[in-house]
Formats: C-alpha cells, structure tokens, sequence
C-alpha cells in the first residue's frame, strides 16, 4: 500500500517565488491534514479538511493556501514564499477524524527558503 | 491551547537497557497517541491511549496513561538501535468537536542506542 505520498522531497525556493506541495493518500480517509515541523517546536497545524470540498485553518495557516477537490488529493500553496516558511512539511490523513482514528503521515517534503 | 511538554528532550541509552519518555499535558487529556519519527521519514502511529489507567503494549514498547496526572509515559524494554528516533506525543484536547481531529503534539525526545 503506498498509503499517504508527498512531492517532492526536496525543493529550494527564492524569495518570493511560489510552489504547491502534492500530497495524496490511496486509503480512502475522509480527513486529510497538513503540519509544518521545525526543529525543536514540534508539528503546527496549518490547515486541514474533513472531505471533498471542504477545508479549514489550523494553528499556523499564513501564508498558505488549500483546496480539497477529490478525495485522494489535498495540495498546499505557497504563494510568496518567505524565509520563515522554511520547514519540513508533513501532509497526513485520517480515516473518521475521530478519537479513534490515528493519523498516517507521509515521508515530508523538505523546504527551504533562501 | 493544550501544550505537551516532552522529558527528556534527548536520550542517549546502551543497547539492552530499559528507559522512559514522560509526557504531560497542560490541560485534561482526552486521548494521547504516541508516535516514532525516524530521519528523512513520516511519523509512524505506535500507540492510542483513551481511558485514565489504560496500558498498551506492542512489542518492547509499553505506553500508559494517568489522566489525574495528566501525563503519559512510554517505556521501552532491552532497548535496540531499531529504537533509535524521535518520539512524539500527541493529545487530542477535550471538547475538540464532533469531526474535529486536531492533534497537538510534543516537541519530541530523541532517541539515540548505542551497540
């Protein structure tokens, strides 16, 4: 099962410049989430969404941009990038959202902004 | 907002020996996960814990949950270097929502095992 893929692994962007970060999952989860990991801070909540169609902020979402229109897919927009938003991004997918239902992680895409 | 603190930050252990990774919530925990994160890599789901009192076992690794305390704590037995990594707490805050599902995590404790 290739469970939750992100692309790419690696990027380097310039100041300024725009990316959208791919991250779909095979397993059919409903909800599908998108955290930042920097060193040391742990992993922040940028935005996340509970189906096709329907997406909602998180804890850190400046900055960033979400759409949700399949199931499978759920992509992340830089639209100007900045240093600050140099970081390991982390997309992840439940399948309930609920208490009951760990979330599964993809492999991250590494970020760097200079 | 619910923030979990991780103790210690970093380990550093001989192989065969036993140790333990605390964590404790500032506010009531409703459910608390455990996840290993290994360089270059996703975080991978080891352990749910949802009732005060609960203990969950998978392998060499023990997790419990003391909700009056608001800490969980992960114990790993005989250590291996398969061990090795960051390990994280994530809570789910009470009264989070129906459909809700926003994990807050720990900052992570490092594992290193030395043959």
């Amino acid at each position: 099962n290739a469970g939750v893929t992100q692309t790419p692994k690696f990027r380097i962007l310039k100041i300024g410049q725009s990316m959208t970060l791919q991250c779909t999952q095979d397993m059919n989860h409903n909800y599908m989430y998108w955290y930042r990991q920097d060193p040391g801070m742990g992993l922040k909540l940028i935005y996340y969404s509970v189906g096709a169609g329907i997406t909602d902020k998180g804890e850190v979402p400046n900055g960033y941009n979400v759409s949700r229109s399949t199931t499978e897919d759920f992509p992340l927009r830089l639209e100007l990038a900045a240093p600050s938003q140099t970081s390991v991004y982390f997309c992840a997918s439940s399948g309930t959202g609920g208490r009951n239902s760990p979330l599964h992680f993809g492999n991250g895409t590494r970020l760097t902004v200079t | 907002s619910q923030e979990l603190e991780q103790s210690p930050q970093s380990l550093i252990v001989q192989e065969g020996k036993n140790l333990t990774i605390n964590c404790t919530s500032s506010k009531t925990l409703y459910g608390l996960y455990w996840y290993k994160q290994k360089y270059g890599e996703g975080l991978i789901f080891l352990m749910m814990l949802q009732k005060g009192g609960e203990e969950k076992s998978h392998e060499k690794i023990t997790a419990k949950l003391d909700e009056k305390k608001q800490q969980s704590s992960l114990h790993i037995t005989a250590s291996q270097p398969s061990h090795a990594g960051i390990y994280l707490c994530g809570a789910d805050p009470l009264g989070s929502g129906a459909g809700s599902y926003q994990l807050t995590f720990g900052k992570g404790t490092k594992l290193s095992v030395i043959p």
